[in-house]
């Protein structure tokens, strides 16, 4: 079956800091690939996807490449801010017939201290 | 385009009763998607409908039901409520027809079971 690794946090970093969450997964046939981030007592919300190899997802300064030959979906921020402290999660999408149920991993935490 | 709203927001329930849950999904979406969130096990999936039928299931007991609605609006109940079923309850909205989809989330309901 399906299934998405991502590294355990937390993760803490000060302002300005690199950032780099690592994400692997193991799948069957061609996946779409996701970042989502769920801030304190709010659902999750997209921050960026991929649907096919060596695409680049990318938004408000995070990226992540879609990298097939490593199974892997690594998200990274060159300066991360205080207001990027959440809940990360890596996901990914396969199926047929219309019916694509993703599959999260566990989440990273972020903190990110002034 | 209003979000996805779940309510009610908090409850607190006893256990061996029975909780009914609510999710009003994105117009136009057609398929909705229930998670259960909880810092032990992540985020699990619990069932997929779309156009008013169960398309999708996960690794829950049969305490754990739902429906939806011909305007797509989806109930989630638990019965015999057990201690274990305090969490974070999510819903999640989507197209439901193509690969690549974006899954939008409500903020949750948030269980408490004593």
């Amino acid at each position: 079956g399906n299934s998405v690794t991502q590294m355990e946090g937390p993760v803490t970093l000060s302002e300005e800091a690199f950032l780099t969450i690592n994400c692997t997964y193991t799948a069957t046939g061609y996946p779409s690939l996701f970042w989502y981030v769920q801030y304190p007592g709010e659902g999750l919300q997209l921050l960026l996807k991929a649907t096919k190899a060596d695409d680049k997802g990318s938004n408000k300064g995070f990226e992540a490449t879609y990298r097939k030959e490593t199974t892997s979906f690594h998200l990274e921020k060159g300066s991360v801010q205080v207001s990027d402290s959440a809940v990360y999660f890596c996901a990914l999408s396969s199926g047929s017939g219309g019916s694509y149920i993703p599959t999260f991993g566990r989440g990273t935490s972020l903190i990110v201290h002034p | 385009k209003a979000g996805v709203t779940q309510t009610p927001r908090y409850l607190i329930k006893t256990r061996g009763q029975q909780v009914t849950l609510s999710c009003s999904p994105i117009s136009g979406h057609r398929s909705v998607s229930w998670y259960q969130q909880t810092p032990g096990q992540g985020l699990q999936f619990l069932f997929e409908y779309f156009s008013e039928t169960q398309r999708n299931k996960g690794n829950f007991p049969g305490r754990f039901s739902g429906r939806q609605f011909s305007n797509s609006r989806s109930e989630m109940n638990v019965s015999t409520l057990e201690l274990g079923d305090s969490a974070l309850y999510l819903c999640a909205s989507s197209l439901g027809e193509l690969r690549g989809e974006t899954q939008y989330f409500g903020p949750g309901t948030r269980l408490l079971v004593l």
